[in-house]
């Protein structure tokens, strides 16, 4: 099983719309949790962190479930500069430093 | 904004030649690391670095690969005999400090192609 695992997608949704990204962990014992951006061909950047009582910032809402080791990312009005690869992030327990594990990411598609 | 900055942007190598990737961190992180992409595929944790030591790494990170902050403000990555499959974006990241939640910033990157 993979440590984290994200639906691909694409996902094509028109400019306003809104959608939901989700992403499963194996390792019960983590304990950071990320949403990244990665436009093609560039770095990552970290969209937010994800955290147990949920947490939102404007257009964003991200949620985590410790019982069912999943991870959600709600973008609400899409605009076409969403579009990019969503990467699920975690940081596992014991590892010295930022050792982040990434998810093969979820592509968004934001059409006019 | 501070930023971490790579050297260089692209490298192109023969099999079995040595390459040294550069990276520049935010001045004032303590934590660095590096990661790679292949192509269409997941980005993969390399190695940790951390007062001058390796504080982890991947089974990715072989005797092929090493580390190294020759001074103040450099920390390199080198491959020793690069491989084919060596080809991918390599991303250098650095943190301010060790707690999991503090955001890595990661450099632009540096795409490694070996014919």
């Amino acid at each position: 099983r993979k440590e984290v695992e994200q639906d691909p997608g694409p996902f094509n949704v028109p400019e306003g719309a809104t959608v939901a990204f989700n992403c499963t962990y194996s390792n019960s014992a983590s304990q950071s949790f990320f949403w990244y951006r990665q436009d093609c061909r560039k770095e990552p950047k970290l969209l937010m962190s994800v955290y147990s009582s949920g947490n939102e910032d404007g257009r964003f809402t991200a949620q985590l479930n410790r019982a069912s080791q999943y991870i959600s990312l709600l973008i609400r009005d899409s605009k076409l500069s969403d579009s990019a690869t969503y990467l699920c992030v975690v940081n596992r327990v014991g590892n010295a430093g930022n050792m982040l594990t990434f998810g093969g990411g979820t592509r968004l598609m934001v059409k006019p | 904004e501070p930023e971490v900055t790579q050297t260089p942007s692209h490298q192109v190598t023969q099999m079995g030649q040595e390459v040294i990737l550069r990276c520049v961190p935010i001045s004032n992180h303590l934590y660095f690391y590096w990661y790679r992409q292949i192509l269409g595929q997941k980005v993969e944790f390399l190695v940790s670095f951390y007062n001058n030591e390796i504080s982890e790494k991947s089974e990715i990170f072989d005797d092929q690969f090493s580390v190294e902050r020759p001074d103040g403000s450099n920390f390199t990555l080198k491959i020793r005999s690069t491989k084919l499959e060596d080809s991918a974006m390599y991303f250098c990241a650095s943190s301010r400090r060790e707690a999991m939640d503090t955001e890595a910033f990661f450099g632009q990157g540096t795409r490694l192609t070996v014919v």
